[in-house]
């Protein structure tokens, strides 16, 4: 029963390097999200996707690109990473049945770091 | 732009005493308004959430109050605990997840 997975848990980058955040959810979600915390912040949605190969920006997606090929995957792209990217990143994931459920589950986070 | 307001930024109260968070919002077209819970080092997690055709939901010691006119809801907890103390979200949806800035609760014996 793992729900939604993020790895890495940690990491910290230097400036100008790329890496991608992966997170995989097992409950067949169509929704899924990402949303970058910084520290004493709210959630800030970073992009978003309805379904495979669907994909929404959100309110902060500067510096970032995802992509959406299969229901389970849904990871988040960063390039050229810079300090200002240096923040919690959670994905989450919910059904596209909002009649009836619409609970986001979110991974444990990824801790970001960009020195 | 801040689609959904919350206040306090961060509350302090006493064991056994009331909390109580508020939170705004501006697009009626959000039809359903969780509120989650989070603790240091963890994701969110939802605690109880509301759909726009009640005026509250109770959930054991976690009410939400909702007034649809006044585009405003919150979040009651009775009886506060020390293990109640966290960062508290509210959020509204309508198809993506809008959350407010979060509420620090700190429960002190």
């Amino acid at each position: 029963n793992a729900g939604v997975t993020q790895t890495p848990k940690f990491r910290i980058l230097k400036i100008g390097q790329s890496m991608t955040l992966q997170c995989t959810q097992d409950m067949n979600h169509n929704y899924m999200y990402w949303y970058r915390q910084d520290p004493g912040m709210g959630l800030k949605l970073i992009y978003y996707s309805v379904g495979a190969g669907i994909t929404d920006k959100g309110e902060v997606p500067n510096g970032y690109n995802v992509s959406r090929s299969t229901t389970e995957d849904f990871p988040l792209r960063l390039e050229l990473a810079a300090p200002s990217q240096t923040s919690v990143y959670f994905c989450a994931s919910s059904s596209s049945d909002r009649a009836v459920n619409t609970e986001a589950f979110f991974g444990q986070g990824t801790r970001l770091t960009v020195v | 732009q801040q689609q959904v307001k919350q206040s306090p930024q961060s509350l302090i109260v006493q064991k056994g005493g009331i909390s109580i968070i508020n939170c705004a919002y501006e697009n009626t077209a959000f039809d359903y308004f969780p509120w989650y819970q989070q603790f240091p080092g963890k994701g969110p997690a939802l605690l109880i959430a509301i759909r726009p055709d009640v005026s509250e939901k109770k959930e054991g010691r976690f009410t939400i109050s909702f007034n649809k006119s006044a585009k405003q809801f919150s979040l009651h907890i009775m009886d506060s605990q020390p293990g109640d103390s966290a960062t508290y979200f509210c959020a509204a949806n309508n198809e993506k997840l809008t959350f407010g800035t979060g509420t620090r609760l700190t429960i002190i014996p």
